[in-house]
């Protein structure tokens, strides 16, 4: 089973500067979907930024970005030019490629973001 | 905008009660899902539909059960609620095949007495 592994319960970042969050994961799959999940304090979870396994290119939302390292089955994200909308909670997960029944997400645990300003 | 409902934002149940905690969507998703979330465990996937009376059991489906009757509405279902299932539950969907992006609800914070 796929296991996703986020390290740091909790960050904090000055507004303006630069922030990255740490995912790890465990697959023995080669096509497989990574996303972030941000959970503001009013709960609604939304998607921040996805990350197809078979691109090279990392994927870039705005001031998000990830760095996707597949050998080392790393996915973190970089939030640039931090605001205090981005405080938040951030989710990793894990989606392996298929249809109907095998269209599930395995979550991390969450990293707790603070934007100090 | 696709939006996705869930019945209450805060509940506050007792030990042995049947609790129903109901989703809507609006966007004709063929799949929905119910998850747990706890501090230091993230999400975590209870059960899930891909169709109208169809279900398939999650990570963590015991005890609890779901309904699907209709495309828009699923229900989790805490048959006999237990302190340990005090959380909170969010539901999501997504439209089938290849498309993956899941849209969630507000969640709902269960406390069981």
């Amino acid at each position: 089973a796929q296991t996703v592994t986020q390290s740091q319960p909790e960050m904090s970042v000055q507004e303006a500067e630069t922030v990255t969050l740490s995912c790890t994961y465990d697959t023995s799959e080669s096509d497989y979907y990574l996303f972030w999940y941000k959970q503001p304090p009013s709960r609604q979870m939304i998607l921040v930024i996805r990350q197809e396994a078979y691109k090279q290119q990392n994927a870039t939302e705005n001031r998000f970005s990830v760095n996707f390292q597949k050998a080392a089955k790393s996915f973190s994200l970089k939030i640039s030019d931090s605001q205090l909308g981005d405080a938040a909670m951030y989710f990793c997960a894990y989606r392996s490629e298929g249809i109907q029944g095998a269209q599930k997400l395995v979550f991390g645990q969450g990293t707790r973001l603070t934007i100090n300003p | 905008d696709v939006k996705v409902t869930q019945s209450s934002r805060y509940l506050v149940k007792r030990t042995g009660e049947k609790v129903f905690l109901e989703c809507v969507q609006d966007m004709d998703h063929e799949n929905m899902f119910w998850y747990r979330q706890d501090p230091g465990l993230g999400l975590r996937l209870i059960y899930f539909s891909y169709d109208v009376k169809m279900k398939e059991k999650g990570d963590i489906p015991e005890g609890y059960s779901v309904s699907r009757e209709k495309k828009e509405r699923f229900s989790l279902i805490l048959e006999s609620a237990s302190t340990n299932q005090t959380s909170m539950y969010l539901c999501a969907s997504t439209v089938g095949g290849l498309v993956y992006e899941q849209y969630f609800g507000p969640g709902t914070r269960l406390t069981v007495t």
